[in-house]
């Protein structure tokens, strides 16, 4: 099974700072990563598909890349509303797919 | 509106089973493979299932395989969640989720989730 490795776990953070978090596949799949936001005692949030596609409606300060085993989410201005826990996931033809342990993003 | 909506958490004995349900309204039900993904208390995400969209299809997680069961029924826009052999560390809210193929197979909606506790 692919495992995904993200890091940070976790990280404080001020509004406005540019903040990235890193998403490792344990081998390559190629651009199927998807990435979600989830806020405390609410169900995730689809962000981006296919490493680095905005899902429609998420504000563009939020970017994907990468491809392969490495990727990337970047916040370029962090927002009050943007703190929350991330999560990548992978989507190959598995047929099982795994989340990452998630990053949480902390108010500093 | 894209709606799902999961019933049946409950608190249960370990070794015992339970049924979710998720209703599913606002789209075309059939045409989409639907999931199972859970969060035990204060964990991460864990991806439990799928069912493509004639339910002949079923991966699942190694830890649920021989226990957990995912269907569907077309007809009553429903995707289900069969639960026998109970552990606690089945513990976890249980959200029911559409996969998107045109969106890189992610999931682009989910439930509000419904808690299943095992628990003696």
């Amino acid at each position: 099974d692919i495992q995904m490795t993200q890091s940070p776990s976790s990280l404080s953070a001020s509004v406005g700072d540019r903040v990235t978090i890193t998403c490792r596949a344990s081998q390559s799949i190629g651009k199927y990563l998807n990435w979600y936001q989830q806020k405390p005692g609410k169900a995730p949030k689809f962000l981006i598909h296919d490493a680095s596609s905005l899902q429609s409606g998420v504000p563009s300060r939020f970017s994907g890349g990468g491809s392969g085993a490495d990727f990337t989410l970047t916040i370029s201005s962090l927002q009050p509303e943007d703190f929350a826990t991330y999560y990548c996931q992978h989507s190959t033809d598995g047929p099982t797919w795994t989340f990452g342990q998630g990053t949480k993003v902390e108010i500093k | 509106e894209v709606q799902l909506v999961e019933s049946g958490g409950d608190l249960v004995q370990p070794g015992g089973s339970l049924r979710l349900s998720c209703a599913a309204s606002g789209f075309i039900f059939s045409n989409y493979w639907m999931s199972w993904v859970r969060q035990a208390p204060g964990k991460g995400l864990e991806w439990v299932a799928n069912i493509n969209q004639d339910g002949s299809d079923t991966p699942c997680v190694d830890s649920v395989k021989g226990r957990f069961t995912i269907s569907r029924d077309n007809a009553r826009t429903s995707l289900y969640l069969q639960l026998n052999s109970l552990r606690s560390e089945d513990t976890a809210v249980y959200y029911c989720a559409r996969i998107n193929y045109g969106s890189g197979r992610g999931f682009d909606y989910w439930g509000q989730g419904t808690l299943v506790t095992v628990s003696s």
